[in-house]
């Protein structure tokens, strides 16, 4: 079945550092992909998308490529705030009408990100 | 503002009660879904519904039921059937099943059993 796999977390960096959470996809079509963001105590909130190959979805500085020869949709930031402290989450909607899984979101475990300052 | 409005914020069950969480959205979106949060578990789906009057089971549906009777609804019933209801549950709409611009969520609903 269709799966997202996300880098083990909890990931610590302090303020002003890279980020990069990794995030891999199992997809029978050909999956939309997407990166939410989770604050404490709230709802998710889209951060970022990419619709097809070599698309490059941005953000509040977040970036993420789809590449499809690796089956990758990793997200990085070049300098984080403390404000970035989150949980974030990989996932994916498969776009190919008739599947079962057709516009059914399926998330990777999430990663928690604290920054330091 | 359009958006998704979950209500209550916190809510607590004692033993063998039923509880509706409820779900409204104004963004005029066919699909609506319910998914339930866990801690280091990610996000599970309970059930959905691409259109009203139907609905069907997603991969953690026993011990629920959902009704949807109105585009803009889509309430939770937790029964006393699911033997493990305190979770954090997140209610989600979408146009165009999603694909082009995902899912947009509401702030949720902090279910505890007493």
């Amino acid at each position: 079945g269709d799966s997202v796999t996300q880098m083990e977390g909890p990931v610590t960096l302090s303020e002003e550092a890279f980020l990069t959470i990794n995030c891999t996809y199992t997809a029978t079509g050909y999956p939309s992909l997407f990166w939410y963001v989770q604050y404490p105590g709230e709802g998710l909130q889209l951060l970022l998308k990419a619709t097809k190959a070599d698309d490059k979805g941005s953000n509040k500085g977040f970036e993420a490529t789809y590449r499809k020869e690796t089956t990758s949709f990793h997200l990085e930031k070049g300098s984080v705030q403390v404000s970035d402290s989150a949980v974030y989450f990989c996932a994916l909607i498969l776009s190919n009408a008739g599947g079962t899984s057709y516009g059914k979101l399926t998330f990777g475990q999430g990663t928690i990100l604290t920054v330091h300052p | 503002d359009g958006g998704i409005t979950q209500s209550p914020k916190y809510l607590f069950r004692k033993e063998g009660q039923n509880v509706t969480l409820s779900c409204e959205q104004n963004l005029n979106h066919d699909a609506m879904y319910w998914y339930r949060q866990d801690p280091g578990q990610g996000l599970r789906l309970i059930y959905y519904s691409q259109i009203v009057n139907d609905f069907q089971k997603g991969d953690i549906a026993e011990g629920y039921s959902v009704s949807r009777e109105k585009k803009e609804s889509f309430p939770l019933t937790v029964t006393s059937a699911q033997k493990n209801p305190t979770a954090f549950y997140l209610c989600a709409s979408s146009t165009d099943r999603g694909t082009n611009y995902g899912y947009t969520f509401g702030s949720g609903t902090r279910l505890t059993v007493v």
